[in-house]
């Protein structure tokens, strides 16, 4: 596609449910990497994949946090047994390599 | 450790002001240093870069220069305009491993017809 693609835009859960956030990054990126952005904060890195392993996974806060990339494409990220400080804008990008990232428009999760 | 420092927001400014935006950092080795912008109800665009030092990134009429000796890269531009209110944000990438940007908490810029 065009650009990174993310979905939904916005997702709004009760404390304790599992929720899915997707990416789909630009057709022929082979990198792809998942950020956090909280209210007034700096993004923090979660987890990167090349192709479709992640070879750094330590940014992932909990082991409730998951994330898989498959046919070297779509990723999701999988938060289970949500906890209100989950609440944040979930960035995923995408890129050549490690060339310049290109990033999505985010997923806004509101935990309650 | 890696990491970006810069100034908090937010800034006002009149249109045409000139604009700075401080941005600092701590790495090992010789990072690469970005300047992301991000509009309001869109994704982080690249806005400028730099991957040695004394280069200077520039775009949209916004520059910066990768300063070694005072570990800086200031984000300028001589003449805002309204469209340019949006979150700015510093980052870098160190010089192994290159894949894992490190961003700084970002700077909200608005201007005023």
């Amino acid at each position: 596609g065009a650009g990174v693609s993310q979905s939904p835009s916005n997702k709004v859960t009760e404390k304790g449910k599992d929720v899915e956030l997707r990416c789909d990054p630009i057709s022929g990126h082979t990198a792809l990497y998942w950020y956090r952005q909280r209210l007034g904060q700096g993004l923090e890195f979660l987890i990167y994949f090349q192709g479709n392993s992640a070879p750094d996974k330590s940014g992932l806060p909990s082991d409730r946090f998951s994330a898989e990339r498959t046919g070297e494409s779509v990723s999701t990220l999988t938060i289970q047994r949500t906890q209100q400080e989950d609440s944040a804008v979930y960035l995923c990008a995408s890129s050549l390599a490690s060339d310049t990232q290109y990033f999505g428009p985010g997923t806004r999760l509101t935990v309650l | 450790g890696n990491s970006v420092t810069q100034m908090e927001g937010p800034v006002t400014l009149s249109e045409e002001a000139f604009l700075t935006i401080n941005c600092t950092y701590t790495a090992t080795g010789y990072p690469s240093l970005f300047w992301y912008v991000q509009y309001p109800g869109e994704g982080l665009q690249l806005l400028l870069k730099a991957t040695k030092a004394d280069d200077k990134g520039s775009n949209k009429g916004f520059e910066a220069t990768y300063r070694k000796e005072t570990t800086s890269f200031h984000l300028e531009k001589g003449s805002v305009q309204v469209s340019d209110s949006a979150v700015y944000f510093c980052a870098l990438t160190p010089s192994s491993g290159t894949y894992k940007y490190i961003f700084g908490t970002g700077t909200r810029l608005k201007v005023l017809a």
